[in-house]
Order: C-alpha cells, then sequence, then structure tokens
C-alpha cells in the first residue's frame, strides 16, 4: 500500500497568515495514462465528517474558498492556506487514490495562534 | 441534493456481528462506486473498503481483509457492511462516502458509531 506522510502534525498559524501543509507519498501518484497527480485534499472540523477540499492535486472543489490551494507532483504536495481565516481551524488530510487501496495521510492539525 | 445516511451502528462484544447500511439520495446511487471509511475516536481516517457501481470488484484494507464484506443494492440505493469477528480496535466511527470518477471521494455521510466492548 502507497504510505502517505504528512508534515507537521500540527500548526498554528496567526489569522491572516498562511498556513502550509506538506504531503510526501511513498510512491509516485501520477498516473501516466492520464498525466494527472492521484491525490486529494480533505478538511475535518470537530464532529464533522470530512469535506473535500481539493483533487487532481491542485483542482479546487466547487464552493471551496481561493484561498485554498493545492500543489506538487508525483511524491511531494503541498496545501496552501493562503489567508489563514477562524473557520479554517481544522485537522487537514492528503489522501492517494492511484493504488486500489486509498490511503490517507495521518492529519495536519490547524489552529490560531 | 446528495445525502448519506450511515446507521446500525452502536454497542457490540468483541467476537460479535454488526450490519451497517447507508441510505443514499439525490443521485443516481448506481452510476457511483462507493466507500466505507472509518476513524476511531481521536484518529486520523482510515479507508476500509470499496464497492464499484454494478458491484463487480470490491477492495479492502488488510486491517478488516477476511472479516468484513461491502454490498449494495441499487434497487434501494443503500449500501452496505456486514462486519463479523469483531474486535475492539474496529471501535471507530464509520462514514460511506461517494466514489466520483471511481477515485474522488466527494460526498459523505455523518458517520454511525461503533463501539467493540465487553
Amino acid at each position: 500500500d502507497i504510505v502517505m506522510t504528512q508534515s507537521p502534525d500540527s500548526l498554528a498559524v496567526s489569522l491572516g497568515e498562511r498556513a502550509t501543509i506538506n504531503c510526501k507519498s511513498s510512491q509516485s501518484v501520477l498516473y501516466s495514462s492520464n498525466n494527472k497527480n492521484h491525490l486529494a485534499w480533505y478538511q475535518q472540523k470537530p464532529g464533522q465528517p470530512p469535506k473535500l477540499l481539493i483533487y487532481w492535486a491542485s483542482t479546487r472543489e466547487s464552493g471551496v474558498p481561493d484561498r485554498f490551494s493545492g500543489s506538487g507532483s508525483g511524491t511531494d504536495f503541498t496545501l496552501t492556506i493562503s489567508s489563514l481565516q477562524a473557520e479554517d481551524v481544522a485537522v487537514y488530510y492528503c489522501q492517494q487514490y492511484y493504488g486500489t487501496r486509498r490511503t490517507f495521510g495521518q492529519g495536519t492539525k490547524v489552529e490560531i495562534k | 441534493q446528495v445525502q448519506l445516511v450511515e446507521s446500525g451502528g452502536g454497542l457490540v462484544k468483541p467476537g460479535g456481528s454488526l450490519r451497517l447500511s447507508c441510505a443514499a439520495s439525490g443521485f443516481t446511487f448506481s452510476d457511483y462506486y462507493m466507500s466505507w471509511v472509518r476513524q476511531a475516536p481521536g484518529k486520523g481516517l482510515e479507508w476500509i473498503s470499496y464497492i464499484s457501481s454494478g458491484d463487480e470488484t470490491t477492495s479492502y484494507a488488510d486491517s478488516v481483509q477476511g472479516r468484513f464484506t461491502i454490498s449494495r443494492d441499487n434497487a434501494k440505493n443503500s449500501l452496505y457492511l456486514q462486519m463479523n469477528s469483531l474486535r475492539a480496535e474496529d471501535t471507530a466511527v464509520y462514514y460511506c462516502a461517494r466514489y466520483r470518477l471511481a477515485a474522488i471521494m466527494d460526498y459523505w455521510g455523518q458517520g454511525t458509531l461503533v463501539t467493540v466492548s465487553s
């Protein structure tokens, strides 16, 4: 199975500042047949199910604010929140859908400094 | 609008069985792959299984292979997870999720809690 490793495990950012979360896969999730990275990002707030933010590594889901962006390719990916808002406090997960068995990163908790 | 509603969770003794259901509405259920994902208390997300739209293909995480069985009834717009030989480490909130393009989990239910304890 593909192992997904996120860093850091948690971070505290001031309101309006940038938050950056990294995700590394144990093998490339770039699928040659469609030239797309099979990687998604989810946001989970306490007591709620996960919410899809980003797929194909950089495509924002409909309705997701444009302060959220995804980048990277192959094995190294980044989720950036350009200007942290209070409502962005949550745990963020990366997930690969390259392998038949989907796997998630361990999660990164984002808090307000 | 897309809705996924899980049910069937509860308290069960180790070694026992439980069947979870997920009722889908707001979309053509038979067109979509579906999945189960779980989250142990205070822990991260763990994908555990998926099933193709026509029930031809299933896949399981090693942690549940041979004990859990995913199935669906497209006529009833329902997804199921039969869980046997339950262990304490199966205690978790179980979510059903829809796969867009047979790949991306775009809609999730609110989850149902399964507690395995004597």
